[in-house]
């Protein structure tokens, strides 16, 4: 039973568009989220986070908004760089905690230059 | 670079062995987690420890272990192996037990085992 997922296991954009990386959970006891961004040969890396009791959180050029009545939240990234291409993984947890965080399955975006 | 070690980089056993592998957190981290990331798959969290004392269960098989040393050194050991372990065994750390939003996990490169 998958209880965050990823639909969309690639993703492509033009360099300067945006790109929108969507994620949805099915477990309503999750209250913090966070991306994470992973290079190949490399482990994954914390990108931004959002608690369940904002619905933006802002860090340059990286906004994740959650959307809790629909168990949705999406990462957008304005303006896409080529080196924003990577795999993106969508996480959650319970009781915000930053442990047992459950991931999605990713989505590999690339950035064409 | 993370500062998160893991050794080796790769791996390759015959199924039914035994294997170790090592993880060694940032300075100054306390907590270390172990995850699988099978074909296809997201990242399953296994199991963190919290200065040398298990904090938190995920998935984690019975064939599986792990433990925390006295210098913060983790180690995951994987015993009766099936071809289905074969993954990526990635380790993080942060520096408390993961409380609070601010408690970061970083990750390591991760250990890619192959069992034949």
């Amino acid at each position: 039973d998958q209880q965050v997922k990823q639909n969309s296991p690639s993703l492509s954009v033009q360099e300067g568009r945006i790109s929108i990386l969507n994620c949805d959970y099915t477990n309503s006891m999750f209250d913090y989220f966070l991306w994470y961004k992973k290079y190949p040969a490399e482990g994954p890396t914390f990108l931004i986070s959002i608690s369940s009791i904002k619905d933006k959180n802002e860090d340059g050029r990286f906004t994740v908004f959650l959307n809790k009545s629909a168990k949705h939240l999406s990462l957008h990234i304005v303006p896409s760089q080529p080196g924003d291409s990577a795999v993106y993984f969508c996480a959650a947890s319970r009781g915000g905690s930053n442990y047992k965080l459950t991931f999605g399955k990713g989505t590999l975006l690339t950035v064409n230059p | 670079d993370s500062g998160v070690t893991q050794t080796p980089k790769h791996l390759i056993t015959a199924t039914g062995q035994r294997v170790t592998l090592r993880c060694s957190p940032r300075s100054g981290d306390l907590s270390v987690y172990w995850y699988q990331q099978s074909l296809d798959q997201g990242l399953q969290f296994l199991i963190q420890y919290y200065n040398g004392e298990e904090r938190a269960k995920g998935n984690i098989l019975e064939r599986f272990s792990a433990q925390q040393f006295p210098d913060l050194h983790s180690e995951l050991n994987l015993s009766s192996l099936e071809l289905g372990d074969s993954a990526l065994y990635f380790c993080a750390s942060s520096v408390g037990p993961g409380a609070g939003e601010e408690d970061t996990q970083y990750f390591g490169p991760g250990t890619r085992l192959t069992v034949l």
